[in-house]
């Protein structure tokens, strides 16, 4: 089945403990991105990736980091976690043709920084 | 980074209603896509919109993109409760960022 999976689904945290969100897809997609969901803001783009060993920033990148080094697996790295980074978070692929098509998401991840 | 109103943010219709909803910004979007998400869940995506006025329909669905390529709508005929759920425009800039409205909130009552 073709899919975008994230572990973990729900995470409690505190303040300044590094933490590691996954995100793998199983269609061949060169495109992949993560992106949190708040209240009132929407959907908000964090990172992105054209393709292995490509990324690139954001509307909000500021306290994440992220790397491509296969294909199929895009993990978010929070380093030093903090309160305003508590969100829903996506990760996102997409194919490319002549152009990024529409995203395939997968089914978030809540986060929670005490 | 463009933005992208997207209006109404909330609307509760009875079933049978036909609804549109809107999608505008100031600036220039390569392609336009729609999504659906539910309470939840991941959004889920509808259409994908490239060229100025084109015009595409799904089942009872109609996504339109301006001549400008700057706005979208999505028509919906004889809204069903099946339809209800969280409706997303985003838009593709040039530099490949993708850039979300706010969502609209549909609500269908049976």
């Amino acid at each position: 089945e073709a899919q975008v999976t994230q572990n973990p689904r729900y995470l409690i945290t505190v303040t300044g403990k590094k933490l590691t969100v996954t995100c793998s897809q199983n269609m061949n997609h060169e495109y992949m991105s993560w992106y949190r969901q708040d209240p009132g803001l929407g959907l908000r783009q964090i990172y992105y990736s054209m393709n292995v060993e490509v990324t690139d920033k954001g509307d909000v990148p500021e306290g994440y980091k992220v790397s491509r080094k296969e294909k199929r697996n895009f993990p978010l790295i929070l380093e030093s976690p903090s309160p305003n980074q508590t969100s829903l978070y996506f990760c996102a692929s997409s194919p490319i043709e002549d152009r990024v098509g529409g995203q395939y998401f997968g089914p978030g991840t809540r986060l929670t920084v005490t | 980074t463009q933005l992208l109103e997207q209006s109404p943010q909330f609307l509760s219709i009875q079933e049978g209603e036909n609804l549109t909803v809107y999608c505008n910004s100031s600036s220039v979007f390569s392609s336009l896509q729609w999504y659906r998400q539910e309470p939840g869940e991941g959004p889920v995506l509808l259409v994908t919109v490239v060229t100025g006025g084109e015009v595409k329909k799904l089942k009872r669905l109609t996504f339109q993109f301006g001549d400008a390529r700057k706005d979208s709508s999505l028509h919906i005929t004889a809204a069903q409760p099946g339809d209800t759920g969280l409706y997303l425009c985003a838009g593709m800039e040039y530099g490949n960022k993708l850039v979300f409205g706010a969502g609209t909130i549909l609500r269908v009552k049976s």
